[in-house]
């Protein structure tokens, strides 16, 4: 079956242009995860959703950053006035079963970012 | 404030070798450890998911520990080979459900 899709796979912005990446996660998977991944370092936690409810938004950097998924499926990460500093891999991952213990998650190819 | 750390960062060995890869937590409010294979390029590959009140897990060639309260946990590899070369991550989940990453072995296997 297909994984976890996320578009696009590459994205070059300027500075101060707004950039909405997309995330499909795996059919029926009730828990979707927003990461960002600095070179040399691990993922670190952005925000995530069960079904269309966000959850947890704690490691949003700041107001530019947000996250929806209207209808509990697709989700889209919007980061508004883009800064160099914002130039990561955005990885998406999602699980089926929403605040359990058996919570294995899968992730998407991801989204590499550059802000020129 | 750094919560998972991997030792070692880089690791070589001949093809053949069996291998063990350390990772360990300061937080022992852990309800589950997952081991990732990052390939460049491409996304996290899910390895290995160990429960709280598992100690261990294996699948194939790997085989993955939990000792809770020591705060760490260890992916064993069998019988190396160059496919196996790629940046392994760990990962603790809590009770908020989101993964605390370590920074990754980065593997090399030489043929």
């Amino acid at each position: 079956g297909a994984g976890v899709s996320q578009s696009p796979r590459y994205k070059v912005t300027k500075r101060g242009q707004d950039v909405a990446l997309r995330c499909d996660p795996i059919s029926g998977h009730v828990s979707l995860y927003w990461y960002r991944q600095a070179l040399g370092q691990g993922p670190e936690f952005l925000t995530y959703f069960n079904y269309e409810a966000q959850q947890d938004k704690s490691g949003l950097p700041n107001d530019r950053f947000s996250a929806e998924r209207p209808e509990g499926s697709i989700s889209t990460l919007t980061i508004q006035r883009t800064e160099q500093r914002d130039s990561a891999m955005y990885r998406c991952a999602s699980s089926d079963i929403a605040g359990s213990s058996y919570n294995e998650q899968f992730f998407g190819p991801g989204t590499r970012l550059t802000v020129l | 404030k750094q919560e998972v750390t991997q030792i070692p960062a880089a690791l070589s060995v001949p093809e053949g070798e069996n291998l063990v890869l350390n990772c360990s937590f300061t937080d022992s409010a852990i309800y589950n450890l997952q081991w990732f294979r990052q390939d460049p390029g491409k996304g996290l590959t899910s390895l290995l998911l160990i429960q709280s009140s598992q100690r261990e897990q294996t699948s194939g060639r790997l085989n993955a520990s939990l000792d809770k309260s020591s705060g760490r946990s260890t992916l064993y590899i069998a019988a190396s080979q160059p496919g196996d070369s790629a940046t392994y991550l760990c990962a603790k989940g809590g009770a908020t459900n989101k993964l605390i990453f370590g920074t990754g072995t980065l593997l090399a296997v030489q043929p």
